[in-house]
């Protein structure tokens, strides 16, 4: 098994409809972060957790939601989806300090 | 600002050449760290390598190098002995306060 999985890997959804992106991951580190990316933009941070209570906005949050369930479960939802955040979204972990991030291997999603 | 600038949106290289992807970064943070990871078509993101703010010595793995220039706050990528298998996105990103932020990449095409 994967040490972070992001479940779906595919998902095409209407504009207005509410989606949500899970990650889980055994590595057992404390910290998980969403990013999304765009052709020609790179990624960016839409939130980040360093533990189960801990939940931050990154630079590109509005329309986005997160819930930390556990220390390995960390969601990311749209609440009402729109065109534009189709993109590539990718759940990371690391463990505090250390500089061994590991990435999902990613949520490929398409507002219609 | 915490700011990671890749200005080569696109490199070809003939395959066993050697090649530089460029990374230039901005922080006023003393301490901080760089990375480069890959991305083929397939969309993961594969971990290539690591230099600390406080590492005298340049990063080296395999094939990959990073050349680190800390005055100049560039930490370009170097691959030797490029491989077909090469072709994919690069990103560099520098971690700030256990993020990670990215630059906007740079496709590299390896050619026979």
């Amino acid at each position: 098994d994967a040490d972070v999985t992001q479940t779906p890997r595919n998902r095409i959804t209407k504009t207005g409809k509410r989606i949500m992106l899970e990650c889980s991951q055994t590595k057992g580190h404390d910290r998980m972060y969403w990013y999304r990316q765009d052709p020609g933009l790179g990624l960016r941070l839409i939130y980040y957790s360093f533990d189960v209570k801990d939940i931050n906005k990154g630079e590109i949050s509005d329309g986005y939601s997160v819930s930390r369930q556990a220390q390995a479960k960390f969601s990311l939802s749209l609440e009402s989806a729109i065109p534009n955040q189709t993109a590539l979204y990718f759940c990371a972990t690391a463990p505090a300090g250390d500089y061994g991030y590991t990435f999902g291997s990613g949520t490929r999603l398409t507002v219609v | 600002a915490q700011k990671i600038t890749q200005t080569q949106p696109g490199m070809f290289v003939q395959e066993k050449e050697a090649v530089t992807l460029d990374c230039t970064y901005d922080t006023s943070d003393q301490s901080y760290g760089l990375f480069w990871y890959k991305q083929p078509s397939s969309g993961e993101m594969i971990f290539l390598i690591y230099q600390g703010s406080y590492d005298e010595q340049n990063a080296t793995e395999g094939r990959y190098s990073l050349n680190f220039q800390k005055a100049r706050k560039s930490a370009n990528l170097v691959i030797s002995a490029s491989q077909l298998g090469d072709s994919a996105m690069y990103f560099c990103a520098m971690r700030n306060t256990d993020k990670l932020i990215f630059g906007t990449g740079t496709r590299l095409q390896v050619f026979p």
